[in-house]
């Protein structure tokens, strides 16, 4: 069983386009979080959700918003897409907030 | 604000070779230090995580230790085979505040038989 799940797996769009990711976790965790690896191959935090609520907003633009329906679920929608959002973005959950972090398989963003 | 840097960034060694990747960080205030291993085209899988108040922590072949004050972790792979092939990001938590994992770049390992 998959414990992190992330649809689709790869995304082509073109710019302007809104497009959203949907991750999923089993594991019953209460923690998800989403991350943007660039092409230099740096992870870094973009949000964090503990049951529900919003608990970390790194500096992105506004056009990237999340939206956690239930605790398993922390879906990332992203409007008029730019060139520069092109990454790979993974999603992660842990059991509170000072536990491992498991990472799902990632989601390969291309904007042309 | 937390830097953590990876060194060497790439890494290419013959299949039983011990070898040592090196993780250094700007502030020692953290909580954890978590060393991931990830596939192409795949996610992160956590192989070991060191709290601050621990030395080191070992698994299989895979020994990781931490020195907090002067910022630096070791992951120490034992008699290395092709199926550790794969990029090592070592991540810090720091004191406080949320689960927040500061990410190395990474050295990216290839062995070779």
């Amino acid at each position: 069983d998959t414990a992190v799940s992330q649809t689709p797996k790869y995304l082509v769009t073109q710019m302007g386009n809104d497009k959203s990711i949907k991750c999923e976790q089993n594991l019953g965790h209460d923690t998800m979080y989403w991350y943007k690896q660039d092409s230099k191959k740096f992870l870094k935090i973009m949000f964090s959700y503990n049951n529900k609520e919003l608990i970390i907003n790194e500096t992105v633009p506004n056009r990237f918003s999340p939206k956690s329906p239930d605790k398993a679920h922390l879906n990332l929608h992203i409007n008029s897409l730019e060139l520069g959002d092109s990454a790979v973005y993974f999603c992660a959950s842990s059991q509170g907030a000072q536990e491992t972090q498991y990472f799902g398989p990632g989601t390969r963003l291309l904007v042309l | 604000k937390q830097e953590v840097t990876q060194i060497p960034a790439a890494l290419s060694v013959p299949e039983g070779e011990n070898l040592v990747l090196n993780c250094s960080f700007t502030d020692s205030a953290i909580y954890n230090l978590q060393w991931f291993r990830q596939d192409p085209g795949k996610g992160l899988t956590s192989l070991l995580l060191i709290q601050s108040s621990q030395r080191e922590q070992t698994s299989g072949r895979l020994n990781a230790s931490l020195d907090k004050s002067s910022g630096r972790s070791t992951l120490y792979i034992a008699a290395s085979q092709p199926g550790d092939s794969a990029t090592y990001l070592c991540a810090v938590k720091r004191s406080g505040g949320y689960n927040k994992l500061i990410f190395g770049a990474g050295t990216r390992l290839a062995v070779h038989p």
